[in-house]
């Protein structure tokens, strides 16, 4: 499986912009890109998720690398409720959704 | 939304005791759901597939006589921690996916168990 790399941990205010930054390296041409979050003592939410193209929903935007080496979780205006680990996964283009959770970004929001 | 029921949310047990915890796709079927296991401060870790109708499979390193895994129908898994032991106290995750081929996972609350 293709590993990620992100920063251990990071730091915002509330109410302005958060790129979450994830390193991909060794991601292949059919892995998809995907960004989940947990809260404390929760099961972990699904946020976006994405090929090749930026994709955008309620939640936040994925911004993609054209090489696809690397991609950003863009929260546009940070609440104290977005405070949450936030895992980049890549997934296997196929039939399985087996995901495998590296050790993700630890967002801390002040107010 | 998709929603994955998980069933206690918290259990107390003795050593040598067994604990089941359930897993159920609350309004889509799912043939396929995945158990992690998480330990404090640590990430999420895949212990098995579980797939409807059949043997689930196990990653590398999980005892599948320990962690005994049930799909019986396509809104139902459950785990069955055996003969459980304070080490075996962790937070157990559930997910399942709705459809095939990339979907969102769709993740139950979690289930803390304590072996005293």
């Amino acid at each position: 499986d293709a590993k990620t790399t992100q920063p251990n941990s990071m730091e915002s205010n509330e109410e302005e912009p958060v790129h979450l930054p994830c390193n991909h390296s060794t991601i292949s041409g059919t892995d998809y890109i995907h960004w989940y979050r947990q809260l404390p003592s929760q099961g972990p939410e699904y946020v976006i998720h994405g090929l090749t193209s930026n994709v955008n929903n309620r939640m936040a935007s994925l911004a993609i690398a054209e090489d696809r080496k690397s991609s950003t979780l863009i929260l546009h205006r940070a609440t104290l409720r977005d405070a949450a680990v936030y895992y980049c996964i890549l997934n296997y283009g196929g039939a399985t959704n087996k995901l495998i959770f590296g050790t993700g970004t630890l967002l801390a929001v002040q107010p | 939304g998709a929603v994955v029921s998980q069933h206690p949310s918290w259990v107390i047990c003795k050593s040598g005791t067994s604990v089941k915890i359930e897993c159920r796709s609350l309004d889509f079927q799912a043939t396929t759901m995945f158990w992690y296991r998480q330990f404090p401060k640590q990430s999420l870790m895949l212990m098995a597939t579980s797939n409807e109708g059949s043997k689930a499979t196990y990653e590398q390193g999980v005892e599948k006589d320990k962690f005994l895994i049930n799909h019986a129908s396509l809104t139902l898994s459950t785990l069955t921690v055996t003969s459980a032991h304070p080490e075996d106290s962790s937070f157990y995750i559930c997910s399942a996916m709705s459809f095939s081929g990339n979907s969102p996972l769709h993740f139950g609350n979690g289930t803390r168990l304590t072996v005293t």
